[in-house]
């Protein structure tokens, strides 16, 4: 299956800080890719769509401000979260959605946030 | 009520039982099922892909999806300890990619 890449694979930063986080599609084109944000034992819940080229869409409850997307190219995006906090420390995944006749989600490793 | 509702478990079998997970829903419009196992600390990983009704095998794995009941299922035969993980059913009304997730089934085989 197609391969997708997240770094840091683990980041501790300080209260007040930014943090930035990148998705990578390693071997295929994603003109669409989501940010998911997972608490322990608990589901993924979607962030945010980013489309290349264009502004992310973000789902409601969701601050565009804080939680900063960019879609500079068709196999990377960023999420950015600005002016972090203890309760924005979650478990951060990607996925990159592969174009074509089929409809396939792949998703990245994650990124542990700690915020302290 | 959810759109998506998934027993989260935990779920022990032993090892070479048939396993059963399933999922119900609520929106009619959901057209693309997937089911996703995700490791500890590990991103989720695509296992079965249907769309619209019916059956689809690859494997051990066996994903049914019925829309009138609102229900799908997805079978593991011959379960491995190395299938223990937690197992997410995912689904779309469109192919834009929003997903939708059911909570996880944690299982656990043993040796």
């Amino acid at each position: 299956g197609a391969v997708v890449s997240q770094h840091p694979s683990r980041v501790i930063c300080k209260s007040g800080t930014s943090v930035k986080i990148e998705c990578r599609s390693l071997d295929f084109q994603a003109t669409t890719m989501f940010w998911y944000r997972q608490f322990p034992k608990k589901s993924l819940m979607l962030m945010a769509t980013s489309n290349e080229g264009s502004k992310a869409t973000y789902e409601q409850g969701v601050e565009k401000d804080k939680f900063l997307i960019n879609h500079a190219s068709l196999t990377l995006s960023t999420l950015t979260v600005t002016s972090a906090h203890p309760e924005d420390s979650s478990f951060y995944i990607c996925s990159a959605l592969t174009s074509g006749t089929t409809y396939e989600q792949y998703f990245g490793p994650g990124t542990r946030l700690t915020v302290t | 009520q959810k759109e998506v509702e998934q027993d989260p478990g935990p779920l022990s079998v032993p090892e070479g039982a048939i396993v059963s997970l399933n999922c119900t829903y609520s929106n009619s419009a959901f057209q693309y099922f997937m089911w996703y196992r995700q490791y500890s600390r590990k991103g989720p990983e695509l296992l079965m892909y249907t769309y619209s009704s019916g059956n689809k095998e690859d494997g051990r794995f066996t994903a049914q999806v019925d829309k009138s009941s609102k229900y799908i299922s997805l079978f593991i035969r011959d379960s491995q300890p190395s299938d223990s993980a937690t197992y997410l059913c995912a689904m779309s009304a469109s192919n834009t990619g929003k997903l939708i997730f059911g909570q996880g089934t944690t299982l656990q085989v043993k040796p």
